[in-house]
């Protein structure tokens, strides 16, 4: 079964809104990571948060860690139209095997 | 472009033939990932090698699925009898070892058994 849980599985938006996604996970973790998929391509990674930090910000992306919890948040400002697209959520324990939760797909409307 | 490439894009076949897709990998990426994704799910692990090395397999990937990456460089993954349940998005990535590494994804291929 997956690790990640992301939450909503679906947000739709208007443009120039903030998104704001979740994802919990179960079991201990080294980083926790979030990518991008546009339909019918591969990921895209966006950032990496590491265990031991609980805040990054890249750009218009805003990514929030709770390890006590075992959540994370991705927050997107300002978003656009081109911010279309599914957002996962992926867990590591220190070995290889990236586990990704199911997913959050967000629609921005023009 | 010296990104993640995979061939073919697309993929029909029928029910019981053998298929075969191939990776290649960023040039200097020492780790290469097989993923699976599903219509609306998450990319679920197959397996990953590090070089040549096959250092992990999930419990998913059937006596019917092997994978090789005989040189360290190109992977190819192969089902043989094939079933309806193999189609999906099939995901190959690659990172660089020594860190908290990415993953750099290809744009997968899609396998359509009918």
């Amino acid at each position: 079964s997956q690790q990640g849980e992301e939450d909503p599985q679906a947000l739709s938006i208007q443009e120039g809104e903030n998104a704001t996604m979740n994802c919990s996970y179960k079991t201990s973790i080294n980083n926790l990571q979030w990518y991008r998929q546009n339909s019918g391509r591969g990921l895209v990674h966006l950032i990496l948060i590491r265990s031991n930090e609980r805040e990054k910000h890249s750009g218009r992306l805003r990514v929030t860690l709770d390890t006590s919890k075992k959540s994370s948040s991705l927050l997107i400002t300002a978003s656009r139209a081109a911010d279309t697209a599914s957002y996962f959520c992926a867990t590591d324990k220190g070995g290889q095997n990236f586990v990704f939760g199911p997913g959050t797909r967000l629609s921005v409307l023009p | 472009d010296t990104g993640v490439s995979q061939d073919p894009r697309h993929k029909i076949t029928k029910r019981g033939q053998n298929v075969t897709f191939r990776c290649d990998p960023i040039s200097e990426h020492n780790r290469l990932y097989w993923y699976r994704q599903t219509l609306g799910q998450g990319p679920e692990f197959l397996t990953y090698f590090q070089n040549e090395a096959q250092l992990e397999k999930s419990r998913l990937l059937s006596d019917r699925f092997s994978a090789e990456r005989p040189k360290g460089s190109f992977s190819t993954l192969e089902i043989q009898r094939t079933e309806q349940g193999d189609s999906a998005m099939y995901l190959c990535a690659s990172s660089l070892a020594g860190g908290h590494e990415k993953l750099f994804f290809g744009s997968g291929t899609q396998l359509s058994v009918l």
